[in-house]
């Protein structure tokens, strides 16, 4: 079945610099791949998707990009604030739904203003 | 669009008791929904998977018949815990989606077994 690897498992940046999350999937047949931000003691919010067909999504200050070759994508955030704090996840499909995924560890980001 | 809403938000209960936790999508009509649990620090892991008029598929090593689910329309799913324990203390999620589409969360529900 798919597994879904992410690093850092935490990450501290200064207000204003970029922060970048890793994931790793192990499904080929995977084709959507979102990335949740879930604030304490909330729901995950999407902040962004990419589909199998496109390398590179960007939308504001936040970015992802995907290499299906090496099963790998990754989230960028430029310019942080430190409203961009929060436990970020990805996650990867379970085959081709663009339901049913299965989702990474997470990433706690502080950004420290 | 894609609002879900969960009700309630917390509950405590007495060990031995079953809560029900609504899950609602708002403003569309949701073919699938699904109910995660979340541990302190953890990820989600997705307990099953229900459409609407059928009986819902659950993940290996979720108990059916403790965590009771129904989906009785396109808009409302329900969560029942049955004869909850302390260890049932966690953070209920729920989600929905609707055909070729993502799925939208829940705010989450906070479950303290006593």
């Amino acid at each position: 079945g798919e597994n879904v690897e992410q690093h850092p498992s935490t990450l501290s940046v200064q207000e204003g610099d970029s922060a970048v999350i890793k994931c790793t999937y192990s499904d080929s047949a995977s084709n959507y791949f979102p990335w949740y931000k879930q604030e304490l003691g909330k729901g995950p919010q999407l902040i962004i998707d990419i589909r199998s067909n496109v390398g590179e999504k960007k939308d504001q200050r936040i970015a992802v990009t995907l290499n299906k070759t090496a099963k790998h994508f990754s989230l960028h955030i430029t310019e942080t604030q430190p409203e961009d704090s929060a436990v970020y996840f990805c996650a990867a499909s379970i085959g081709t739904s663009y339901d049913k995924v299965i989702f990474g560890p997470g990433t706690s980001l502080s950004v420290i203003p | 669009g894609a609002v879900v809403s969960q009700h309630p938000s917390r509950v405590i209960c007495k060990s031995g008791t079953s809560v029900k936790i609504e899950c609602r999508s708002l403003d569309f009509q949701a073919t699938t929904m699904f109910w995660y649990r979340q541990f302190p620090k953890q990820s989600l892991m997705l307990m099953a998977t229900s459409n609407e008029g059928s009986k819902a598929t659950y993940e290996q090593g979720v108990e059916k018949d403790k965590f009771l689910i129904n989906h009785a329309s396109l808009t409302l799913s329900t969560l029942t815990v049955t004869s909850a324990h302390p260890e049932d203390s966690s953070f209920y999620i729920c989600s929905a989606s609707k055909p070729s589409d993502t799925q939208y969360f829940g705010p989450g529900t906070r479950l303290t077994v006593l």
